[in-house]
């Protein structure tokens, strides 16, 4: 079974751009989930979908936003990027939204702001 | 709020060297407990995860063991390779979130010398 991708793996956009990043969650999944890792900050929950609905949200400003589909697909955006938006952005995927579903990486997009 | 200390590191091992992980955790409901590894330039691996109190998560040769009274997840393995050089993430997934959202601690890397 195919694992999870993301498209695309590099980017390099300038500050107030825009950005939508793409995730495909392994065949089955219903539940995708979006984290942001940089160096300072760590690994942060940004949001997560499930039947197309967003239930849960991290702390993050209004700029970053998404959608799933009714495949399951989902996408990530990123309105007035700034510097400190640099990061690997990180999806996942798990069967369910229980707490004790595992969830299963993505090998990130690496998004650099100028 | 939820939360998940590791032990800093770096941590330099000699091969077949035993290793030790620490990982406290903060959590408000019941967790479910997990270890991601991260390869350079990948996402994240699951390489275990225990979902109740002194359950024993165990892969390629890595244990962790669920305590709740200590509130850790300690990760061991008795003989590491330098292919285990890798930075090692506990995170934790909280049922009182109705969801699986991930806390992650820091993050700690290891490298193995041959």
């Amino acid at each position: 079974k195919a694992g999870v991708t993301q498209t695309p793996r590099y980017l390099i956009k300038t500050r107030g751009q825009q950005v939508t990043l793409s995730c495909s969650p392994i065949s089955g999944h219903r539940s995708v989930s979006w984290y942001q890792q940089t160096p300072g900050q760590g690994l942060q929950f940004l949001f997560e979908y499930f039947s197309e609905t967003q239930r849960n949200k991290g702390n993050f400003p209004g700029r970053f936003s998404g959608r799933q589909f009714s495949n399951s697909r989902s996408e990530m955006n990123v309105s007035t990027l700034e510097l400190g938006d640099s990061a690997l952005y990180l999806c996942a995927s798990s069967l369910e939204r229980t707490s004790t579903d595992t969830q299963y990486f993505g090998p990130g997009t690496r998004l650099t702001v100028l | 709020g939820n939360s998940v200390t590791q032990m800093e590191g770096p941590v330099t091992l000699s091969e077949e060297a035993f290793l030790t992980i620490n990982c406290t955790y903060t959590a408000t409901g019941y967790p479910s407990l997990f270890w991601y590894v991260q390869y350079p330039g990948e996402g994240l691996q699951l390489l275990l995860k225990a979902t109740k109190a002194d359950d024993k998560g165990s892969n390629k040769g890595f244990e962790a063991t669920y305590r709740k009274e200590t509130t850790s997840f300690h990760l061991e393995k008795g003989s590491v390779q330098v292919s285990d050089s890798a930075v090692y993430f506990c995170a934790l997934s909280d049922r009182s979130n109705a969801g699986n959202m991930l806390t992650f601690g820091g993050g700690t890397r290891l490298m193995v010398k041959p």
